[in-house]
């Protein structure tokens, strides 16, 4: 149990496109999910909190209109890089928060999907 | 505010065992540690919360000391597949969000 996919696992676009990443809860519900990105040999940085029915909480220095968050339902969550740029590029990976500890892991456990690598040209 | 890991990498032997350490200068209600190996998504490896308990799994266990806001992630008798970055996860309260150290990373060789 307690399994998170995340679609697509690789994209690569053209400079000043959007790209949409998908966030799915596949056997849990999940009403927070949150969004990292993650730079070659550094650490998971959070960007931004997702919460189901109600706008995403953005960390500081996060563009809210370029990495626009959605969580329509209670297993779903997408983030769209809006205009991407290289220096967007990046491997980005969402987590879901698990409740009921079915994963194994105590209530509060974060699960990770398996990450987006992002290369815009 | 990040948590400090350390060491930032350790290289082992098969069979050796490691410690991975986290602190915090605030004050954490829970401590979650994952491992990462190269290009893929962490995976969980356990959680703790605050009331100082220890945890383990099989050789791979860990203790929290809530009033020294310290983590500790043990490896016993460790396998090749443990190599990977480990990184601690850090909230301040419960629901909370994680904040990540730097990672540790970890080698085993043969």
């Amino acid at each position: 149990g307690a399994v998170v996919s995340q679609h697509p696992s690789r994209v690569i676009c053209k400079s000043g496109t959007s790209v949409k990443i998908e966030c799915r809860s596949l056997d849990f519900q999940a009403t927070t999910m949150f969004w990292y990105r993650q730079f070659p040999k550094q650490s998971l940085m959070l960007m931004a909190t997702s919460n189901e029915g109600s706008k995403a909480t953005y960390e500081q220095g996060v563009e809210k209109d370029k990495f626009l968050i959605n969580h329509a339902s209670l297993t779903l969550s997408t983030l769209t890089v809006t205009s991407a740029h290289p220096e967007d590029s990046s491997f980005y990976i969402c987590s879901a928060r698990e409740t009921s500890g079915r994963g194994g892991g105590a209530t509060d456990t974060q699960y990770f999907g398996p990450g987006t690598r992002l290369t815009v040209l | 505010q990040q948590p400090v890991q350390s060491p930032q990498a350790v290289i082992l032997r098969e069979g050796e065992d490691a410690v991975i350490n986290c602190s915090s200068s605030k004050a954490l209600y829970s401590v979650h540690w994952y491992r990462q190996k190269h290009g893929e998504a962490p995976v969980f490896l356990m959680i703790l919360l605050k009331g100082g308990e220890q945890k383990g799994h099989e050789k791979i266990s860990a203790s929290f000391n809530e009033k020294k806001q310290q983590s500790s992630l043990y490896l016993t008798a460790s396998q090749l597949s443990y190599s990977g970055t480990y990184f601690c996860g850090t909230a301040r309260g419960q629901g909370g969000k994680l904040i990540f150290g730097q990672g540790t990373e970890l080698s085993v060789k043969p």
